[in-house]
């Protein structure tokens, strides 16, 4: 089955600079990568996502790249902010919902 | 808020207990998913529900037994739990189910704890 690796576990940045948050994919059909925010005791939060057919994506401070080849996507924040602080989430998806993996979580403390 | 919401917020059960959760979503969504969150563990899916018809069921055991009456509420029965399925459930929905991927919107979760 598919297997999602993310990195780091944890991560502490000093604010106003940027984090990275990398996972990797085994399945060559994945086709829908989502980036997920989750605070405390709250449920994930869809923050940006990205299709199989995209190179890169952006949304503000939030950006997304995709590497088909080496089945890798990462998660670009700039300009930290302490609200940023939070648990983010990399899922891969193949054939709709019926497949998904998620990746293990990243801990982002933001410094102030 | 998400327009998802779950009961109750948090439940403590013994393993011979019977409960249920319940998850409300009030964004005209059509499909609907029960997911596990276990501490350093990634999230897993659990049910889907598309149009009130179950449309995955990724090997989970029988004591967890949900239930679509309609394209709005979705529930989670509970018997003779074990204490490793103490974890957070996560309860989403999304416009539908099927190869679109549509955002999936989700709730806060109930935090479940099996003594």
């Amino acid at each position: 089955g598919e297997n999602v690796e993310q990195h780091p576990s944890t991560l502490s940045v000093q604010e106003g600079d940027s984090a990275v948050i990398k996972c990797t994919y085994s399945d060559s059909a994945s086709n829908y990568f989502p980036w997920y925010k989750q605070e405390l005791g709250k449920g994930p939060q869809l923050i940006i996502d990205i299709r199989s057919n995209v190179g890169e994506k952006k949304d503000q401070r939030i950006a997304v790249t995709l590497n088909k080849t080496a089945k890798h996507f990462s998660l670009h924040i700039t300009e930290t902010q302490p609200e940023d602080s939070a648990v983010y989430f990399c899922a891969s998806f193949s054939g709709g919902y019926q497949k998904v993996t998620f990746g293990i979580g990243t801990k982002l403390q933001v410094i102030p | 808020e998400t327009g998802v919401t779950q009961t109750p917020r948090h439940l403590v059960m013994g393993m011979t207990n019977k409960k249920s959760l319940k998850c409300e979503q009030h964004l005209g969504h059509n499909a609907m998913y029960w997911y596990k969150q276990s501490a350093k563990k990634p999230l897993e899916l659990m049910f889907v529900y598309n149009f009130k018809e179950q449309t995955e069921n990724n090997s989970v055991p029988s004591r967890f037994s949900p239930e679509c009456p309609n394209s709005s509420h979705l529930f989670l029965h509970l018997h003779t739990l074990q204490p490793e399925d103490s974890a957070l459930y996560l309860c989403a929905s999304s416009q539908t189910g099927g190869p679109s991927t549509d955002t999936q919107y989700f709730g806060p979760g109930t935090r479940l704890t099996v003594l």
